[in-house]
């Protein structure tokens, strides 16, 4: 059985740093794709990073894209987000996602880990 | 970037009405769209993809369509547990966006 299980969020002050971690089981973690997705509270869905099976390939949102690092440790199953330079506008719950193949969408998703970033 | 337009945004229906939810790229995407379920308190559930493909487990009264920039999702007949919001996303290109969802509430 497939489970994801994000962890690291927290409370933040603008400007700071957090790292979130993905612990994977249930499937060949180097075979799939992984994503970040985030839900600010009462909004909609927001893509935020997608990494290959490998490591070796990276994709980010504008909205993030030079404040966050996608990566993944093979060996330990486990997807990171290291966050830098938080805004306020990044206060959301953070989702792990397994794409299904190589096509870019997620069929395994897991419970989210929170980050509020406040003063 | 692809912006994804839903509609509606929300709507009121009874147990046993066919539902039908509209998702509209600004750019043709083919067949590269993909319909979620999610309910309150939990994370999304993925329901279609490649436009009309069900996913494994998933029951066969949704049904989805279209391709290039026009797609909709349909509930042939709206269960109580089918009561959620709706989103649909593009698998074209990246950056990978969502559309803004469609919440369904019992009337």
């Amino acid at each position: 059985e497939v489970h994801l299980l994000e962890s690291g969020g927290g409370l933040v002050q603008p400007g700071g740093s957090l790292r979130l971690s993905c612990a994977a089981s249930g499937f060949t973690f180097s075979s799939y794709a992984m994503s970040w997705v985030r839900q600010a509270p009462g909004k909609g869905l927001e893509w935020v990073s997608v990494i290959s099976g490998s490591g070796g390939r990276t994709n980010y949102a504008d909205s993030v894209k030079g404040r966050f690092t996608i990566s993944r440790d093979n060996s330990k199953n486990t997807l990171y987000l290291q966050m830098n330079s938080l805004r306020a506008e990044d206060t959301a719950l953070y989702y792990c996602a397994k794409d299904r193949s190589t096509n870019w969408f997620f069929d395994f998703w897991g419970r989210g880990t929170l980050v509020t970033v406040s003063s | 970037d692809i912006q994804m337009t839903q509609s509606p945004s929300s709507l009121s229906a009874s147990v046993g009405d066919r539902v039908t939810i509209t998702c509209r790229a600004s750019q043709t995407i083919a067949s590269s769209l993909n319909w979620y379920q999610q309910k309150p308190g939990k994370a999304p559930n993925l329901l279609i993809y490649a436009a009309s493909t069900l996913q494994s487990g998933v029951p066969s009264r949704f049904t989805g369509s279209g391709s290039a920039t026009d797609f909709t999702l349909t509930i042939s007949s709206l269960q109580p547990e089918d009561f959620a919001t709706y989103y649909c996303q593009q698998s074209y290109t990246t950056p990978l966006t969502f559309g803004g969802g469609t919440k369904v509430e019992i009337k």
